[in-house]
């Protein structure tokens, strides 16, 4: 079981860009990452996912080097919609235990 | 196209009382998760049930609670007798078929409060 590590907290500005970092050192060879975005009273909502090296879609970058054993989740220009609550997960769909999510990182922004 | 749906979205019982929540998952959606959520305990997953069938309960707190999956769309977690412990946000979410890393699809959740 890959188990991540983030930091608790973090605070930026509005237009900024924010870089969110997930530690998974046990990372197995066909474990994917990962990221959901969850507001106040909602669901969390998938945001992006990766294997290796970058990804990009509308929403996000996510960056994994090439050891694996981290992924930075990049936000853009940050938003006070942006303020949320950010999950990494890695692994694998048919491992139940990968859809375990840890505490996540509180993102707040500020005007 | 509905997202996932869940009832009631918001329930207030008294300790003792059965509660029943209710989930239907995305269409031709195959996995489904029951998850609990709480300040103190983050976002626990409960049981997860894949092509009806659950697999995992481990996460099922005690003998009170149950869920069952009677068919494709439909599921419930079940709480008898409820108590103030239990007072949480559930979450019910899918998962699609065919795909090794099943990008989760979450309901907009069972808001609980036993008194």
């Amino acid at each position: 079981l890959a188990k991540t590590t983030q930091p608790i907290s973090m605070d930026s500005y509005e237009g900024q860009e924010v870089n969110i970092t997930c530690s998974h050192n046990n990372i197995a060879t066909n474990d994917y990452i990962t990221w959901y975005q969850q507001f106040p009273s909602q669901g969390p909502r998938f945001i992006i996912q990766g294997y290796k090296t970058k990804v990009t879609n509308e929403v996000a970058s996510l960056f994994i080097p090439a050891d694996r054993k981290s992924s930075t989740l990049s936000l853009p220009r940050v938003s006070l919609s942006d303020t949320a609550v950010y999950y990494c997960l890695v692994g694998k769909r048919y491992n139940n235990n990968d859809m375990r999510f840890g505490a996540g990182t509180r993102l707040t922004v500020k005007p | 196209d509905a997202g996932v749906i869940q009832s009631p979205r918001h329930e207030v019982t008294e300790m003792g009382q059965e509660v029943t929540l209710r989930c239907k998952p995305i269409s031709g959606h195959n996995s489904l998760f029951w998850y609990r959520q709480t300040m103190m305990r983050g976002l626990e997953l409960l049981i997860y049930f894949n092509n009806n069938v659950p697999i995992d309960d481990s996460g099922m707190p005690e003998d009170r609670f149950s869920a069952k999956m009677p068919n494709a769309s439909f599921s419930t977690l079940k709480i008898q007798p409820s108590e103030p412990r239990d007072s949480a946000v559930y979450f019910c979410a899918s998962s699609p078929p065919g795909l090794d890393t099943g990008e989760l699809f979450f309901g907009e959740g069972s808001r609980l409060t036993v008194l």
